[in-house]
């Protein structure tokens, strides 16, 4: 299967502990982005790569998120002294943007990493 | 600012009726995408459609059909004789298109949660 994989699928957590979540891009893609589901809610982004680039990150990414892309291929998102409204589903997609050709890009979505804090 | 409304938030139908999404977005860009993707139970977002704001045709994939209107800004999604695999969460999604013509932050509606019984 070459499609974003994403680890773990779930987590539950204590309220104040750390969590770090991964997501593997299609190999070949060069943009890589991370979005928060809450239960009713589409997707919202939080913020997205560009190779080993981060370009953009939303205002809902706090201090306490952190997310790289060291190699420019798998992506970590941290959440640090995480907090009951953290829980969310965690998604990540992957896109490939050419400069040249006009070719525009759609995001593939991974599973996702639903996160529970108690 | 971007946004996407999707007015629906369940909808159930019964088996071989025809059903249509509703989807409307409100952008200032004269160059953005839409897309549509579904989510089932298990949680990955699957990719349905893409169209651009240039392309105003409407589209058609088997049982699926999307009308793109520029002019009451809506790009909705009829399922054609729905089956029960078709239930799920359908989302509506609009993305700005950076310079270079590329995409990048995808801006989901709420989503409708489609209901199919058998």
């Amino acid at each position: 299967d070459t499609g974003v994989s994403q680890d773990p699928r779930h987590k539950i957590t204590k309220r104040g502990q750390n969590v770090t979540f991964r997501c593997d891009p299609i190999s070949e893609h060069n943009r890589l982005y991370w979005y928060r589901q809450t239960l009713g809610q589409g997707p919202e982004f939080l913020t997205y790569f560009q190779n080993e680039a981060q370009l953009e990150k939303s205002r809902l990414l706090s201090d306490r998120f952190s997310a790289e892309r060291p190699k420019g291929s798998f992506s970590t998102l941290e959440i640090q002294r995480t907090e009951q409204g953290d829980s969310a589903m965690y998604l990540c997609a992957s896109s490939l943007i050419w400069n040249r050709g006009g070719k525009q890009e759609t995001q593939y979505f991974g599973p996702g990493t639903r996160l529970l804090v108690l | 600012a971007q946004k996407v409304t999707q007015a629906q938030t369940e909808i159930s139908v019964v088996e071989k009726e025809d059903v249509t999404l509703d989807c409307v977005y409100e952008t200032r860009d004269t160059t953005y995408y839409l897309f549509w993707y579904k989510q089932p139970p298990s949680g990955e977002l699957v990719f349905l459609i893409r169209r651009n704001s240039f392309d105003e045709q409407n589209e058609i994939s088997g049982r699926y059909s999307w009308n793109f209107q520029k002019s009451t800004s809506s790009f909705n999604f009829t399922i054609t004789a729905s089956q029960v695999v078709d239930s799920a969460v359908y989302f509506c999604a609009l993305s700005e298109a950076d310079y270079g013509g590329a995409t990048n932050k995808l801006i989901f509606g709420t989503g409708t949660l489609l209901a199919v019984q058998p």
